[in-house]
């Protein structure tokens, strides 16, 4: 069973659209979730969020998670082609575990 | 800054062939990690090292092996490859988040591997 499920796995939009990614997570001790973009090549780091309702904003690009629901959400305004690609999940836990789990991704392509 | 650095980037291996993926990163960290990418899949990780000399098996070990003789370094060894590795390969060390204590990843450029 997967601890991190993303949705939409693939979302097809057109420039100037605002799309909203999803993120819940099943962990018993939580730690934080990150979020990465991935374009080609490596991951790189977007945000981390530890704490319910606080928004993480960097740009056009801003992030939120509900501890209580266990989810979170990265919202992308005015998007352009260069924010196509995969934006990955995270999660990590508590005591002692030294692991980040990853969902699958959300492949977004932005069209022209 | 080199930060992580993965080779080879590409390789093609006929089964039953071993090799190894090579990572170092210049950051000083404790903590490195391999992960291997399938389509659709997202990241898993394969092994993890808390230091040097200590290793320990992640979700889908079977099939590699790694070592950590320095903090440098921290090797992905295929013994006898199996179509089923073909995927994305990621190295990546850990930055701890000195506010909130959480882990921040930083990942190798990848490494592709084939094996036909």
């Amino acid at each position: 069973e997967d601890k991190v499920v993303q949705s939409p796995l693939s979302l097809v939009v057109h420039e100037g659209d605002t799309v909203t990614l999803n993120c819940s997570y099943e962990v018993t001790n939580f730690r934080s979730l990150l979020w990465y973009k991935q374009e080609k090549k490596a991951p790189t780091f977007l945000f981390m969020l530890t704490s319910s309702g606080i928004e993480k904003k960097s740009g056009r690009l801003s992030s939120i998670l509900d501890k209580k629901e266990l989810f979170s959400i990265l919202n992308i305004t005015a998007t352009q082609t260069g924010d196509s690609a995969i934006y990955l999940c995270a999660v990590e836990e508590q005591g002692g575990s030294e692991k980040l789990v990853f969902g699958k991704g959300t492949k977004l392509t932005v069209n022209p | 800054n080199a930060g992580v650095t993965q080779t080879p980037k590409f390789r093609i291996l006929k089964i039953g062939q071993s090799m190894t993926l090579q990572c170092t990163q210049d950051m000083n960290h404790n903590y490195m990690y391999w992960y291997r990418q399938d389509p659709g899949m997202g990241l898993k990780l394969i092994y993890y090292s808390v230091g040097a000399g200590i290793t320990d098996k992640g979700e889908v070990p079977n099939g590699y092996n790694v070592s950590r003789s320095t903090t440098e370094d921290f090797p992905l060894r295929l013994e006898l490859a199996a179509p089923s590795q073909t995927s994305v390969y990621f190295c990546a060390s850990r930055t701890r988040d000195r506010g909130s204590g959480a882990n921040v990843l930083t990942f190798g450029a990848g490494s592709r591997l084939t094996v036909l």
